[in-house]
C-alpha cells in the first residue's frame, strides 16, 4: 500500500520565522495528497490539499507543491506566528478502499 | 454546522470494564472511521466503514468492535477494557472519492479514555 514519511518534531520556530516541514510519499499511481493539521486538544482539520502533479495547495499562508519526481509534498509558510502552534500531519490515499494513511506527524512551536 | 460529534469527551474506565464511543455525523457521508492517537505512534486507524451496512478491520482492531447503526451513527465498543487502550479517539467520516480516499477526512474532537 502507500506511504507516508515526514520530518520528525518538534519543530520550534521564532515568530515571523520561514517554515519547512518535510513530507515525501510512497504511492502507486498519482493518488490526491493532503496535509492536515491539529491543534491543541482538537481533532485534525484539512488545510490543504493538491490533486495532481504540480499542483499547489494553500490555505492560511501555507502552501505545498506536488512534486512527482521527488516523490514529495513540503508544508511552507514564509512568515509563521504564534497561532501556527499545532502538530501537522501528511497523509494520502492507502490504496485500499476509502482509506487513509497519515503521517506520524510534526510538531510545531512558535515563540514570541 | 455540527460536523462530527463524539460523546463523551472524557472517560476514566477500570480494566475489564465495557462501554460505547459514540460517533454522528450530519454531513450525509458515506464513509466513517475510527482511529487512535498515541504519543509518538501517529493515527492508527481501528475500524472503518466505507458505506453504510459495511464495517472492516483497520490497522489494530483487536480488542475493538463496531458498529453502523446508519448512515449518520457509527459507535466504537470496548468489551472489556485494557490499560493499553489507554489513548484519544477520533471519529472521522467523509465523502465517498472517485478514487478511494481521495476525498478530505472530517474529524471529531477526540474521546479521551483511561483505563486503571
Amino acid at each position: 500500500g502507500n506511504s507516508v514519511t515526514q520530518m520528525e518534531g518538534p519543530v520550534t520556530l521564532s515568530e515571523e520565522a520561514f517554515l519547512t516541514i518535510n513530507c515525501t510519499y510512497t504511492a502507486t499511481g498519482y493518488p490526491s495528497l493532503f496535509w492536515y493539521v491539529q491543534y491543541p486538544g482538537e481533532g485534525l482539520q484539512l488545510l490543504l490539499k493538491a490533486t495532481k502533479a504540480d499542483d499547489k495547495g494553500s490555505n492560511k499562508g501555507f502552501e505545498a507543491t506536488y512534486r512527482k519526481e521527488t516523490t514529495s509534498f513540503h508544508l511552507e509558510k514564509g512568515s509563521v506566528q504564534v497561532s501556527d502552534s499545532a502538530v501537522y500531519f501528511c497523509a494520502l490515499p492507502s490504496g485500499g478502499y476509502q482509506k487513509v494513511t497519515f503521517g506520524t506527524g510534526t510538531k510545531l512551536q512558535v515563540i514570541p | 454546522n455540527a460536523g462530527v460529534t463524539q460523546t463523551p469527551k472524557f472517560q476514566v474506565l477500570k480494566t475489564g470494564q465495557s462501554m460505547t464511543l459514540q460517533c454522528a455525523q450530519d454531513m450525509n457521508h458515506n464513509s466513517m472511521y475510527w482511529y487512535r492517537q498515541d504519543p509518538g505512534m501517529g493515527l492508527r486507524l481501528i475500524y472503518y466503514s466505507a458505506s453504510e451496512g459495511t464495517t472492516d478491520k483497520g490497522e489494530v482492531p483487536n480488542g475493538y468492535n463496531v458498529s453502523r447503526l446508519n448512515k449518520r451513527e457509527f459507535s466504537l465498543r470496548l468489551e472489556s477494557a485494557a490499560p493499553s487502550q489507554t489513548s484519544v479517539y477520533f471519529c472521522a467520516s467523509s465523502a465517498r472519492g472517485s478514487q478511494g480516499g481521495d476525498q478530505p477526512q472530517h474529524f471529531g474532537d477526540g474521546t479521551r479514555l483511561s483505563i486503571l
